[in-house]
């Protein structure tokens, strides 16, 4: 059964730091891999997404994730926060023939000035 | 640029009463699903529903539930008898017709408030 694993429930950065939130998935198959942000009082808005293309995935707002299938991780990373970036992040998993979506339980991002 | 809408934003209700939620899918998606967040809890998948039938549900999804694309804009979750545990953050979403693992797009959400 496919699962994904948000390690920091809570993660807070100085402004102009790197940010890392990590992620850990289990799936039987060939996993697609999105990250997605919600922002209070938003919907869920997809920062990024892997689906057996490039390891490395770049998305919006300079995040980008990379895909270790060893490691089976899919670690979030961000060079230099901005305030904007506080919000909850999701790692979700989806396999096989199935558009079902299995979310992590999210990290809080907070950034400090 | 286009986005899923929901109404309403905030539903309080009374134990045993039905309830509506609404979505407005992107216009073109063909695909369409339900989530739901129960407080201090992971999202979790409900169902989804493609060409005027239910693709896929969960264990959640039991005979409470029900989905319906009335016209060509709207897909409403029904829930017809609410249970305290019924309270929730209810997301919609939508993707086209595409790669299974095309994008969703989600909705604000609609907070549900049983009493």
């Amino acid at each position: 059964a496919q699962s994904v694993t948000q390690l920091d429930s809570h993660v807070s950065v100085s402004e102009g730091t790197p940010v890392l939130l990590r992620c850990n998935y289990s799936s039987s198959y060939s996993p697609s891999l999105f990250w997605y942000v919600q922002h209070p009082n938003k919907g869920l808005q997809l920062l990024l997404k892997y689906t057996s293309a490039a390891t490395l995935v770049k998305g919006i707002n300079g995040f980008e994730a990379e895909f270790k299938k060893s490691e089976t991780s899919f670690h979030l990373t961000k060079p230099s926060a901005h305030m904007s970036d506080a919000a909850e992040y999701f790692c979700v998993v989806s396999e096989g023939n199935t558009d079902k979506l299995i979310f992590g339980t999210g990290t809080r991002l907070q950034v400090f000035p | 640029e286009p986005e899923v809408t929901q109404t309403p934003s905030h539903q309080v209700t009374q134990m045993g009463q039905e309830v509506i939620l609404r979505c407005v899918p992107i216009s073109n998606h063909l695909y369409f699903y339900w989530y739901r967040q129960i407080l201090g809890q992971k999202v979790e998948f409900l169902v989804s529903f493609y060409n005027n039938e239910i693709s896929e549900k969960s264990e959640i999804f039991d005979d409470q539930f029900s989905v319906e694309r009335p016209d060509g804009s709207n897909f409403t979750l029904k829930i017809r008898s609410t249970k305290l545990e019924d309270s929730a953050m209810y997301f919609c979403a939508s993707r086209g017709l595409g790669a299974v693992a095309d994008t969703q797009y989600f909705g604000p959400g609609t907070r549900l408030t049983v009493l």
